[in-house]
């Protein structure tokens, strides 16, 4: 079992429309988790973390974790063309010093 | 948010010879890095973590001896890639850890893009 598992898509959500992105993970240890945006041929940019159940809203985003169910979603609003791109879920325990990684979502916005 | 900077972007070199890259964190201090390889259309592959002062820890499966990294300051890192053959051709990213209100998080380099021709 990976320790993070993401759907790979792609997932393509008509633009205006919610883009929902899913991240389920396998160790109860972990204290903090990211979403991170990585555009084709760039590296990834952080977009947000939560480390609280519940939700944490940014803008556009909202990023919703749920520990007893081991599961955190990214939301994006009103999607535009330019959210098209790879979406990383990641997770930090709580002694590890490095994130780990999921293998990323790839999301479309059609137009 | 924290600035970090590779340096090349890119890069082409001829088999059998060594490439440098080098990890900046901008404007801030960074004690441990992280460097990533990335080929088209997979997901990151961390490939070791760079203390500074110390030596680096390497993934299960990445060959130290191959992959040198020297951590000699709190803004910089290196990673060389010795002996270059065109498999090593990929995307290499580094990342720095970086507080971000009170979490820890990761800011990751442009990446530096090397073909081994």
């Amino acid at each position: 079992q990976k320790e993070v598992e993401q759907n790979s898509g792609p997932l393509s959500v008509p633009e205006g429309a919610i883009a929902s992105l899913n991240c389920t993970y396998s160790d109860r240890g972990s204290q903090s988790f990211f979403w991170y945006r990585q555009y084709s041929g760039k590296s990834p940019e952080l977009i947000m973390f939560i480390y609280s159940n519940g939700d944490k809203e940014d803008g556009r985003f909202t990023a919703q974790l749920n520990k007893a169910s081991q599961y955190v979603s990214l939301l994006i609003r009103d999607s535009q063309p330019s959210d098209s791109a790879t979406y990383l879920c990641a997770r930090r325990g709580s002694s590890a010093s490095k994130i780990i990684f999921g293998s990323g979502t790839r999301l479309s916005i059609r137009p | 948010g924290a600035v970090v900077s590779q340096h090349p972007s890119r890069v082409i070199c001829k088999s059998g010879t060594s490439v440098k890259i080098e990890c900046r964190s901008l404007d801030f201090q960074a004690t441990t890095m992280f460097w990533y390889r990335q080929f088209p259309k997979q997901s990151l592959m961390l490939m070791a973590t760079s203390n500074e002062g110390s030596k680096a820890t390497y993934e299960q499966g990445v060959e130290k001896d191959k992959f040198l990294i020297n951590h000699a300051s709190l803004t910089l890192s290196t990673l060389t890639v010795t002996s270059a053959h065109p498999e090593d051709s990929s995307f290499y990213i580094c990342s720095a850890r970086a507080l971000l209100e009170i979490q820890e998080t990761q800011y990751f380099g442009p990446g530096t893009r090397l073909l081994v021709l």
